[in-house]
């Protein structure tokens, strides 16, 4: 079982660009979680798909958008990006139904310059 | 909302020495805790939980406890070793919905 994992590990961005990361979800889990993680500080919940339909929101702004596919697997996507973006992004999968305990992948770090 | 306080890192130990990390927390209802390890460049790891009031979670030598009275998780390990150096997190749950982690706290172990 590979567990959760992201894609890619590390990009950098410049301002105003877009950005997709992307994450698969540990085998057997159905829902999917992301968190913003700023450099010092603990993760910030950005948003919670299952069954391909956002079920849970945290305080982020619009330009923070994402998907599920059928396959469970997760994108995020951040638009016009800011400076203050620049932050590791960590995918948590789970499986919802079971109410198992989040399992994380290892990360995306995004510098925006 | 649920909320959770962890004491001030960072927390600075010998090897062999006593471990303790307090974490107090706030939720409706009655959330399982979590406590997750975070070691430098890599993703959290569940370190141990726990889902029920007086249950007790452990793994690798670290414990903690599930005081509703006092609504705390305070961590502890009897014997710091340099590889336990990362920083950790508590973590309130309530099923079905997402973690709410606080700043973290950060263990250096020196030998």
């Amino acid at each position: 079982d590979a567990g959760v994992t992201q894609s890619p590990t590390h990009l950098i961005k410049t301002r105003g660009q877009q950005v997709t990361l992307r994450c698969s979800p540990k085998s057997g889990h159905d829902t999917v979680s992301w968190y913003q993680q700023a450099l010092g500080q603990g993760p910030q919940f950005i948003f919670q798909y299952y069954e391909e339909e956002e079920r849970q929101r945290g305080n982020f702004p619009d330009r923070f958008s994402g998907h599920q596919f059928p396959n469970y697997s997760s994108e995020l996507n951040v638009n016009a990006l800011l400076l203050g973006d620049s932050a590791l992004y960590l995918c948590a999968s789970s499986s919802l139904n079971q109410n198992t305990e989040a399992f994380f992948g290892q990360g995306t770090r995004l510098t925006v310059v | 909302g649920d909320s959770v306080t962890q004491m001030e890192g960072p927390v600075t130990l010998s090897e062999e020495a006593f471990l303790t990390i307090n974490c107090t927390y706030t939720a409706t209802g009655y959330p399982s805790l979590f406590w997750y390890v975070q070691y430098p460049g890599e993703g959290l790891q569940l370190l141990l939980k726990a889902t029920k009031a007086d249950d007790k979670g452990s793994n690798k030598g670290f414990e903690a406890t599930y005081r509703k009275e006092t609504t705390s998780f305070h961590l502890e390990k009897g014997s710091v070793q340099v590889s336990d150096s990362a920083v950790y997190f508590c973590a309130p749950n309530q099923a079905g919905t997402a973690l709410i982690f606080g700043k973290g706290t950060t263990l250096s172990v020196s030998s």
